[in-house]
């Protein structure tokens, strides 16, 4: 199982809006709305922000939303703030009945 | 609020078994609305999914393409832990070892709860 591919890293200033993309395949992004985005700082664990394409978990600031169209998945941050700068993985259920993760973003913000 | 709590060796020589315990408090492991994976992260795989066990009725099992033919994990109700066994390990086996949890209330297709990692190294 191939990982998803995510950009490597990504910027954007203090109030702007930024979105990570991660693409799959049919067999994958493209086949279910199992998507899930995780936040990692440095040496942390990391931490779930949206799951099943859209769905945010308590807690998580509304500022983080996330979308899906055919093999491709988004993650749009908006009001970019300075605590945002971390590490973002996507994740996505399998047709194996496994899980696969993209290659990671690095967010920073200018 | 569900915790893991991690322990086991961090270097493990090759050729050897690796082997994790993760202690669950907060819920059972043997839940019937909860499900325990295995995850890894390194620099050169990234985060990698290594398995999962879940109880609906009966014990469940599923694990990963590439370490299938080498991985166990097992659920340990008297302790309320889950644990993992990789066997034949070599270097490249060397990550962040990291235990967590799905369902409990919410999606069973996204990692809710993490342990806090161990890091192993595995020697030549």
């Amino acid at each position: 199982q191939s990982a998803l591919t995510q950009p490597a890293s990504v910027s954007g200033s203090p109030g702007q809006s930024i979105t990570i993309s991660c693409t799959g395949t049919s067999s994958d992004v493209g086949g279910y709305r199992y998507v899930s985005w995780y936040q990692q700082h440095p040496g942390k664990v990391p931490k779930v922000m949206i799951y099943d394409v859209s769905e945010r978990p308590s807690g998580v600031s509304n500022r983080f939303s996330g979308s899906k169209s055919g093999n491709m998945a988004s993650l749009t941050i908006s009001g970019l703030q300075a605590e945002d700068e971390a590490d973002y993985y996507c994740s996505s259920y399998t047709s194996s009945n496994t899980w696969v993760f993209g290659g990671g973003t690095k967010l920073t913000v200018l | 609020q569900v915790q893991l709590q991690q322990s086991g060796p961090g270097l493990v020589k090759s050729s050897q078994t690796l082997s994790l315990t993760c202690a669950i408090s907060g819920d059972f492991v043997s839940s019937n609305s909860g499900a325990w994976d295995w995850i890894r992260q390194s620099p050169s795989r990234g985060l990698e999914w290594l398995g999962r066990t879940y109880y609906r009725s009966q014990w469940y099992h599923n694990y990963g393409l590439s370490v299938r033919s080498r991985i166990t994990i097992n659920p340990d109700t008297s302790k309320n832990q889950v644990s993992l066994l990789l066997t034949s390990v070599t270097p490249e086996d060397s990550a962040v070892y990291y235990c967590a949890r799905s369902c409990g209330g919410s999606s069973c297709y996204a990692f809710h709860a993490w342990g806090q990692g161990t890091v192993v190294t595995v020697s030549s």
